[in-house]
């Protein structure tokens, strides 16, 4: 059965204190793993999609690595602002599926 | 613009009363879909749509039903809610695309429905 696990549930970091956020799948042919970031009362907000082991994203503070069991969301030097939630989801087999983790809840202090 | 539209934000109901909750997109998108956000269980895709008057259940369907007589409207219909369906509900719509393109991916969601059934 495919499934998407993400760890930490909760994150807190200090401005600038950089860490990386986890999600480790499980599924039968991988067609792309995508981080979205959700905002309290907001709906997921897309960031990257990576498609192969070895592949990185970058935007801004963030950058997202892919292994073939995992992928890793790094954040260097965060900002209150990129305190939300970060969804990791997956793309198995059809088109039209997306299989989403629990998230991981950050925050961030001044 | 570019954006989804969900109506309501919030509903309080019963169970049994049946209720729909309308999706909107304005982006010209073929592809549109209904999730549900439970705590600790992530967003579950329950129906989607590829294109007008198609569409196919996801992991999630049962009590749900959707109908995509337009392009741009994608209503999720609630016949007899139950309490087990009290969650956050989100439509999302993505533009048609190769695999693989840049484009191919980015699902554009909207800002959600709190649904409580009582």
């Amino acid at each position: 059965e495919d499934q998407v696990t993400q760890s930490p549930e909760a994150l807190r970091l200090q401005e600038g204190e950089s860490s990386s956020l986890n999600c480790s799948y499980t599924v039968s042919g991988l067609r792309g793993l995508f981080w979205y970031r959700q905002d309290p009362g907001k709906g997921p907000e897309f960031l990257f999609t990576l498609y192969s082991a070895g592949e990185e994203k970058e935007k801004e503070r963030l950058k997202a690595t892919l292994t073939k069991k995992e992928s890793f969301l790094h954040i260097t030097a965060p900002k209150p602002e990129d305190s939300a939630t970060y969804l990791c989801a997956v793309r198995s087999g059809g088109y039209n599926k997306l299989i989403f983790g629990a998230g991981t809840r950050l925050a961030v202090h001044p | 613009e570019a954006q989804v539209t969900q109506n309501p934000r919030y509903l309080i109901t019963v169970t049994g009363k049946k209720l729909t909750v309308t999706c909107s997109q304005n982006m010209n998108h073929e592809y549109m879909s209904w999730y549900r956000q439970d705590p600790g269980l992530g967003l579950r895709q329950i129906y989607y749509s590829m294109n007008v008057e198609v569409t196919d259940k996801g992991d999630v369907p049962e009590g749900y039903k959707v109908s995509r007589k337009e392009k741009r409207n994608f209503p999720l219909i609630l016949e007899s809610p139950s309490p087990n369906q009290t969650s956050l509900y989100f439509c999302a719509s993505k533009k048609p695309g190769l695999a693989g393109g840049s484009s191919y991916n980015e699902q554009f969601f909207g800002p959600g429905t709190r649904l409580t059934v009582l």
